[in-house]
């Protein structure tokens, strides 16, 4: 099967930029995370939704942050307006179900860069 | 909430055994992965555990105890291309089951 998507995978921006990743999930996969990775850090769930709703978003940064996922598929991800903080890698994932005993897929993320 | 914690780095000898260890205080648990991320790729998926015990997959094992809050992750005959990090990670028991990662135990294997 097809992995899980993203794009682009780099991005370089300057700090108050407005910037969006996107993400296509495995097919038939109804949860899809979003997680941000600073380097030498494990990753930090932002965003999960269950089809095309929103199950946690509570460590999203939501003055800055926002996503959304039309039609409970593609899923994307913006900023605005980004800090130098914001630089990382931001993963998407996706999973069968929530409770997968096979955790989840990602993919191979896209990683920023604010100067 | 959770709290994770393992070793920030390690390092062993190629052909060796090492055992990467991970404790955690939570809230609610619904089962324990490890995954495997070698430098600028994805973190790919190694092992779960939900009971307690040993859970063996090739020369990866993993082990888990619940009522300490504890897990290894066992890594024998060690080869060059298992240098990477190792990410601990819980599964809460809350309505979205996601999963909170540790910060990663980065793994130099050394000839």
């Amino acid at each position: 099967e097809a992995g899980v998507a993203q794009s682009p995978r780099y991005k370089i921006i300057e700090k108050r930029q407005s910037v969006a990743f996107w993400c296509n999930p495995i097919s038939g996969h109804a949860t899809l995370y979003w997680y941000q990775q600073i380097l030498g850090q494990g990753p930090k769930l932002l965003i999960q939704f269950q089809n095309n709703g929103v199950v946690d978003d509570s460590q999203l940064p939501k003055d800055r942050f926002s996503a959304e996922r039309l039609k409970g598929v593609d899923s994307t991800l913006k900023i605005q307006p980004a800090k130098l903080e914001d630089s990382a890698v931001y993963l998407c994932a996706s999973s069968l179900e929530s409770a997968s005993g096979y955790g989840y897929t990602f993919g191979s993320g896209t990683r920023l860069t604010v100067v | 909430g959770q709290n994770i914690d393992q070793p920030t780095e390690m390092t062993a000898t190629e052909g060796a055994i090492v055992q990467i260890n991970c404790t955690y205080q939570t809230s609610g648990f619904n089962g324990l992965f490890w995954y495997q991320q070698h430098a600028g790729e994805a973190p790919t998926f190694l092992s779960y555990n939900v009971l307690d015990g040993l859970e063996e997959k090739g020369r990866f094992s993993s082990f888990l105890s619940r009522s300490k809050g504890y897990s290894y992750l066992l890594l024998k005959e060690l080869q060059m291309k298992d240098s990477a990090s190792y990410l601990c990670a819980v599964r809460g028991s809350n309505a979205g089951n996601m999963l909170t990662f540790g910060g990663g135990t980065r793994l130099m294997v050394k000839p």
